[in-house]
């Protein structure tokens, strides 16, 4: 079964500094990845998203992410944080791989940026 | 366009009251899904539907039915209400199921007594 885990429930960087947030997934097919964002007391937004194909994903914001399979991760960037970016990331997976599967969410990333 | 909504935004209800949580979209989206986010654990799926007249359950099912009518409409009811149903409730659709974005609604956040 296809299952998403998030490292670190909550982050916490300088304006300007590298936004690092860590995805690690687990399935048993190629995957499908997502990253979504919360903002407070809003529903969620894709940022961006990985099927198949280049494995570097530009998403909205300045946000990107690689996928590598070898470490099974999917790893969140931003060079330079906004304070807008605080908010709560969330990583998914397609839980039957491919286009059949419903999204498994991991726990989520509280991102916190200090001016 | 409106996107998703979802009413209310707010509700109380007591240990063993039934309520529905009403979701649309005009989006013509076939696939719409709701999930419940509780702190810590993330969004779980509830119940999802890849069609009008077509729905199945997802990871936390049980309290709750969904019927799909209408490819617009995919009502969430809470039979007999319990506190461990005090959540944030969120409904979202796509044009497909398992690669397109989804555009999740505003939320609802149940709270029962």
């Amino acid at each position: 079964a296809q299952s998403v885990t998030q490292l670190g429930s909550h982050v916490s960087v300088s304006e300007g500094a590298l936004v690092l947030l860590r995805c690690n997934y687990s399935s048993s097919v190629p995957p499908y990845l997502f990253w979504y964002v919360q903002y407070p007391n809003q529903g969620l937004q894709l940022l961006l998203k990985y099927t198949t194909g280049a494995t570097l994903v530009k998403g909205i914001n300045g946000f990107e992410a690689e996928f590598k399979k070898s470490e099974t991760s999917f790893h969140l960037t931003k060079p330079s944080a906004h304070m807008s970016d605080a908010a709560e990331y969330f990583c998914a997976v397609s839980d039957h791989g491919g286009s059949q599967g419903n999204l498994i969410f991991g726990k989520g990333t509280k991102l916190s940026v200090k001016p | 366009n409106a996107g998703v909504t979802q009413t209310p935004k707010f509700q109380v209800l007591k240990t063993g009251q039934s309520m529905t949580l009403q979701c649309a979209q005009d989006m013509n989206h076939e696939y719409m899904s709701w999930y419940r986010q509780d702190p810590g654990m993330g969004l779980r799926l509830i119940h999802y539907s890849v069609g009008a007249g077509i729905t199945d359950q997802g990871e936390v099912p049980n309290g709750y039915n969904v019927s799909r009518s209408t490819t617009e409409d995919f009502p969430l009811r809470l039979l007999s209400a319990a506190p461990s149903q005090t959540s944030v409730y969120f409904c979202a659709s796509s044009y497909s199921r398992g690669v397109g974005e989804q555009y999740f609604g505003p939320g609802t956040r149940l709270t029962v007594t």
